[in-house]
């Protein structure tokens, strides 16, 4: 039962365009969300994240929004930069438990 | 701070051996985590302890898998036997408190179970 989706496996953008990576969940307590980013070789590291009572956060060029009605969350990334080439985790998780990640997506930003 | 630390980085062993993944944590890391990363499923966490006390291991898939964490500064997950099946990359990570969210990867272990 995966409780998190990330149905794009991948995702191709030129740069100085914009990357959206989109996120689906199931579980309705879920109340704290979270993106991570992982380049190969190296563990995941923690991008940014989100309080299920803000639908938006925004640091640098990155943005989350979140649509709790339709239990969606996208990762926004703009202008994108070659260097952010790299696999984006979403994760999402209830009061007192542990994250639930969801399969990631492959983000390749071509110069 | 030299972050989580994980060895080996890469096994390749048979089907049946024995594999033991080490983890050094972050020093004044009070928690650790591990996770198994698969295309299908992502990161699942497998147990996670607190003060060297497992805390939650109901990520661990089966008796083949334990966990042990004899002290603040190092944690052994281990399968006997290995199976083709549990080919995937293993993470350990590190927080300060109960936070998983603040938690520090390491590099990870691809394993290879042939």
């Amino acid at each position: 039962d995966q409780q998190v989706k990330q149905n794009s496996p991948s995702l191709s953008v030129q740069e100085g365009r914009i990357s959206i990576l989109n996120c689906d969940y199931t579980n309705s307590m879920f109340d704290y969300f979270l993106w991570y980013k992982k380049y190969p070789a190296e563990g995941p590291t923690f991008l940014i994240s989100i309080s299920s009572i803000k639908d938006k956060n925004e640091d640098g060029r990155f943005t989350v929004f979140l649509n709790k009605s339709a239990k969606h969350l996208s990762l926004h990334i703009v202008p994108s930069q070659p260097g952010d080439s790299a696999v984006y985790f979403c994760a999402a998780k209830t009061s007192g438990s542990r994250l639930t990640f969801g399969e990631g997506t492959q983000l390749t930003v071509n110069p | 701070d030299a972050g989580v630390i994980q060895s080996p980085r890469h096994e390749v062993t048979e089907m049946g051996q024995e594999v033991t993944l080490r983890c050094k944590p972050i020093s004044g890391h009070n928690s650790l985590f591990w996770y198994r990363q698969t295309m299908m499923r992502g990161l699942e966490l497998l147990i996670y302890f607190n003060n060297n006390v497992p805390i939650d291991d109901s990520g661990m898939p089966e008796d083949r898998f334990s966990a042990k964490m004899p002290n603040a500064s190092f944690s052994t997950l281990k399968i006997q036997p290995s199976e083709p099946r549990d080919s995937a990359v293993y993470f350990c990570a590190s927080s300060l408190g109960h936070r998983q969210e603040t938690q520090y990867f390491g590099p990870g272990t691809r394993l290879l179970v042939l």
